[in-house]
């Protein structure tokens, strides 16, 4: 099992949809959990970090299930603008303060007009 | 507020060339600092990171090395490239290691 796995996608939705994606985690002593996003051909750009009690951001709504161990990343009234490769990242304590994060390959999100 | 600089945006060497990339942050001090490589169809490998000037760790063994000649430049080369060292390099910051990381351009290397 992969350390960080997410749907490939591509998630083709009308503008106005509501989508979701998850990311599921094998190691259940992660402690961070971020969602960044990812341009054709350009760099990672932060969008949320996630945190126990869930949080939200505009139209954007990210979810931690320890218990399942999965986070989730909710777009709410996609715009063509959100087009982009979402990646999901998991940190943990590898031993004492080395903290390691894990990337997933990330879901391919295509707004259409 | 702070900034990242990386350069090249894009860059075709021959195999067996030299490299030197270069990574530039501003408007903070003491940052971690991290080279990744995105290759086509994988996630991001973190290759190496740094805590401090003349600090350097590996991720992974590899043709390549890292350097950090001052406290907000982080240097990746290689003496001799190979055709698998062509990907997508990024450097990145963080405040925290390992925590929110924000990313540089990239640099786009293809070695033939």
């Amino acid at each position: 099992r992969k350390e960080v796995e997410q749907d490939p996608g591509p998630f083709n939705v009308p503008e106005g949809a509501t989508v979701a994606f998850n990311c599921t985690y094998s190691n259940s002593a992660s402690q961070s959990f971020f969602w960044y996003r990812q341009d054709c051909r350009k760099e990672p750009k932060l969008l949320m970090s996630v945190y126990s009690s869930g949080n939200e951001d505009g139209r954007f709504t990210a979810q931690l299930n320890r218990a399942s161990q999965y986070i989730s990343l909710l777009i709410r009234d996609s715009k063509l603008s959100d087009s982009a490769t979402y990646l999901c990242v998991v940190g943990y304590l590898r031993d004492g303060n080395n903290r390691k994060l894990i990337w997933g390959l990330g879901t391919s999100l295509a707004v259409n007009p | 507020s702070q900034t990242i600089h990386q350069w090249p945006a894009t860059l075709v060497q021959p195999v067996g060339s030299p490299l030197s990339l270069e990574c530039t942050v501003e408007g903070t001090s003491n940052p971690n600092l991290y080279w990744y490589r995105q290759a086509a169809g994988r996630g991001l490998q973190l290759l190496f990171y740094s805590v401090g000037i003349g600090q350097i760790s590996s991720e992974v063994p590899q043709n390549l090395s890292a350097s950090r000649p001052q406290d907000r430049q982080f240097i990746l080369s290689s003496k001799k490239l190979l055709l698998s060292d062509s990907g997508f390099y990024l450097c990145a910051w963080s405040r925290v290691r390992n925590t929110e990381a924000f990313f540089g351009q990239g640099t786009r290397l293809t070695v033939v």
